[in-house]
């Protein structure tokens, strides 16, 4: 079936430097992917998104970017500080009843 | 105020238990999710409600039943559970009817379940 694969599981870096998780996906008609933050206790909340027609987006230190023909993409967090500390979530889908999930990567930021 | 509120946030309950799940959103979406968050695994969409109506089923036990009575209220009725249902329900809303087309998620806390 469609699936997200999600890595790494686990990510630490110092706290100034770049973070990179990366997502492959498997059903070629997918043309949404969003991204979530979930801190420790809460909620996940939306942090960014990227549609199929565009290649790349950026959020003041967030981007994300997206290759259609090797079906993944990334999201890039640079100049890390200890609020960037969680556990992210991609995902991929047609519509919202078919949004399938990657298994998150726990964020380490290391003062 | 998230906007998504869900009660209770926390809920242990012996097998023969019955309970339910609440889920309020402040939004003025139309359609509602309830989904499974197990540890270090994918999310996992049990059900969708849109404009009321359930639109999605993921091959969900019967031991879980949802009800969305309106727009902006969700249940979900639990009875005779097992200890690996046990795990963090997480009740969305998101605007946007119909199967086609993506809109943000925006997700209560949650109700972390445990069965004993």
């Amino acid at each position: 079936g469609e699936n997200v694969e999600q890595h790494p599981s686990t990510l630490s870096v110092q706290e100034g430097d770049s973070a990179v998780i990366k997502c492959t996906y498997s059903d070629s008609a997918s043309n949404y992917f969003p991204w979530y933050k979930q801190e420790l206790g809460k909620r996940p909340q939306l942090i960014i998104d990227i549609r199929s027609n565009v290649g790349e987006k950026k959020d003041q230190r967030i981007a994300v970017t997206l290759n259609k023909t090797a079906k993944h993409f990334s999201l890039h967090i640079t100049e890390t500080q200890p609020e960037d500390s969680a556990v992210y979530f991609c995902a991929a889908s047609k519509s919202n009843y078919q949004l399938i999930w990657g298994a998150g990567t726990k964020l380490i930021i290391k003062p | 105020e998230t906007g998504v509120t869900q009660t209770p946030r926390h809920l242990v309950m012996g097998m023969t238990n019955k309970k339910s799940l609440k889920c309020e959103q402040h939004l003025g979406h139309n359609a509602m999710y309830w989904y499974k968050q197990s540890a270090k695994k994918p999310l996992e969409l049990m059900f969708v409600y849109s404009l009321e109506e359930r639109v999605e089923n993921n091959s969900v036990p019967s031991r879980f039943s949802p009800e969305c009575p309106n727009s902006s209220h969700l249940f979900l009725h639990l009875h005779t559970l097992q200890p690996e249902d046990s795990a963090l329900y997480l009740c969305a809303s998101s605007s946007g009817a119909g199967k086609t087309g993506n809109s943000p998620l925006h997700f209560g806390n949650g109700t972390r379940l445990t069965v004993t």
